[in-house]
């Protein structure tokens, strides 16, 4: 496909598991980012990724979170011992060449993950 | 510490009317503003943009204007159509971090037929 994709679309998982969501980006973007948005809220920042190098990775909440690009395509972002608050949909978004100024982010659809 | 603020939630107009939609910011680094428009079960997609060496930019029936001084910029929809309905979100990037976006809350825009 042509667009961002991002999988699972769903994750329903328990308080205290492991989960991973998984990032494609559009083919040839350098730069990778990651969000999450509560229900009534815009995306938050969490994470972006310049090749295979976090470039900032301020937004994540606690150490509890984490996300690799280890071949500067793929990402995957990694939630150890989920909670109930984690729940929210997390999108991926990704842009050509270097985050610049000028450069908007395309988004994939999200993965929405429920912590029950 | 809420940086970039839709203070109105909803919007409803009538079609073939003119929307406009507002956002504010509090960062004075921010040179750099973006609408994405997002339906339901979808990714955010990108509308338009502005620089802030810039106070106005159009394409086709979207404009965006951007009032520095007030640290105020908004989104003018004419005219309207019913597929313009969905959530609208402004998002601010500051040069100086350019990887990251800072977003609105949203602003639900229902357009009638």
């Amino acid at each position: 496909g042509a667009g961002v994709s991002q999988t699972p679309s769903n994750k329903v998982t328990e308080k205290g598991k492991y989960v991973e969501l998984r990032c494609d980006p559009i083919s040839g973007h350098t730069a990778l980012y990651w969000y999450r948005q509560s229900l009534g809220q815009g995306p938050e920042f969490l994470i972006y990724f310049q090749g295979t190098g976090a470039a900032d990775d301020s937004g994540l909440p606690n150490d509890r979170f984490f996300a690799v690009r280890p071949e500067g395509s793929v990402s995957t972002l990694k939630i150890q011992r989920t909670e109930r608050g984690d729940s929210a949909v997390y999108l991926c978004a990704s842009s050509p060449l270097r985050a610049s100024s000028y450069n908007e982010q395309f988004f994939g659809p999200g993965t929405r993950l429920t912590v029950l | 510490d809420q940086q970039v603020k839709q203070n109105s939630p909803s919007l409803s107009v009538q079609e073939g009317r003119i929307s406009i939609l507002n956002c504010d910011y509090t960062n004075s680094m921010f040179d750099y503003f973006l609408w994405y428009k997002k339906y339901p079960a979808e990714g955010p997609t990108f509308l338009i943009s502005i620089s802030s060496i810039k106070d106005k930019n159009e394409d086709g029936r979207f404009t965006v204007f951007l009032n520095k001084s007030a640290k105020h910029l908004s989104l003018h929809i004419v005219p309207s159509q019913p597929g313009d309905s969905a959530v609208y979100f402004c998002a601010a990037r500051a040069s100086s971090n350019t990887g990251k976006l800072i977003f609105g809350q949203g602003t639900t825009l229902q357009v009638k037929p």
